[in-house]
C-alpha cells in the first residue's frame, strides 16, 4: 500500500526555466515532509524539508509548497540547472520516526 | 565528520544463501534505518533501530533481520535469498528522537544481486 506516490516517473526540463515535482499522499497522520535527491551510485541526499504547520519552505532556488487539504506537496526549482539532473524522492512521516518515500522522478534538465 | 558507511558496496550470492550488510552511522546518530530499493518501488522501509532495539518495523517478511550494537553501527541480514531480494540496500543515520523531527542521512548503499 503506497502511501506516498510521485506519478510522473521522469520530467525533462529546459535549462534555466522552473521545474515541478509533485507528490501526493493518503495518511492524514504525515506531519513532516522531505525532498531527498539521489544521484546515480550515491546515497539520498536530503534537500529541503516543511511541517505540516506551514504551506511552503524556501532555500535558495528551491521551494516546497504544501496543500494539505489536497494531500499534495510539489517542489520547484528555478532556475533549473543541469547539475539538477538526478531522482528525486519525496517523503512524509508521521511522529513515530517512520519514513515513507515515493517511487522517485526523475529530472532531466537540457543545457 | 564521516558520512554514512555501508559495506560491502556490491554483494553476488545465489539463491537459498544468506547475507550480512553493515552500515556506521554517523557520530552521535542513534537511531539507524533500512530501506531496499527496486526500480519502479521507491525506498521500501525494512526497520529501524534506536538504541539496539528495533523501534518500527515495515512490512517484509522474517527473513530479513537486523540488529544494532552498542557503538550504534547496524547490521541486516537476510536468510534463504530469493530473486526478488536483488536490490540496492539503504541504510540512513539520524540523531535520535522519537517526536523530534529529524533528517535521515543516507549511506552510498549495497547493491545485493541474487543469481
Amino acid at each position: 500500500d503506497q502511501q506516498v506516490k510521485q506519478n510522473s516517473p521522469s520530467l525533462s526540463v529546459q535549462e534555466g526555466r522552473i521545474s515541478i515535482l509533485n507528490c501526493d499522499y493518503t495518511n492524514s497522520m504525515f506531519d513532516y515532509f522531505l525532498w531527498y535527491k539521489k544521484y546515480p551510485a550515491e546515497g539520498p541526499t536530503f534537500l529541503i524539508s516543511i511541517s505540516s504547520i506551514k504551506d511552503k519552505n524556501e532555500d535558495g532556488r528551491f521551494t516546497v509548497f504544501l496543500n494539505k487539504s489536497a494531500k499534495h506537496l510539489s517542489l520547484h526549482i528555478v532556475p533549473s540547472q543541469p547539475g539538477d539532473s538526478a531522482v528525486y524522492f519525496c517523503a512524509a512521516s508521521d511522529n513515530f520516526n517512520k519514513f515513507y518515500f515515493g517511487s522517485g522522478t526523475k529530472l532531466n534538465v537540457k543545457p | 565528520k564521516a558520512g554514512v558507511t555501508q559495506t560491502p558496496r556490491y554483494l553476488i550470492k545465489t539463491r537459498g544463501q544468506q547475507v550480512t550488510l553493515s552500515c556506521s552511522p554517523i557520530s552521535g546518530h542513534r537511531s539507524v534505518s533500512w530501506y531496499q530499493q527496486t526500480p519502479g518501488q521507491g525506498l521500501q522501509f525494512l526497520f529501524e533501530y534506536f538504541s539496539e532495539t528495533q523501534r518500527n518495523k515495515g512490512n517484509f517478511p522474517g527473513r530479513f533481520s537486523g540488529r544494532q550494537f552498542s557503538n550504534s553501527r547496524s547490521e541486516m541480514n537476510v536468510s534463504t535469498l530469493e530473486l526478488g531480494d536483488s536490490a540496492l540496500y539503504l541504510c540512513a543515520s539520524s540523531v535520535s528522537g522519537q517526536g523530534e523531527r529529524n533528517i535521515q542521512y543516507f549511506g552510498a548503499g549495497t547493491r545485493l544481486s541474487v543469481l
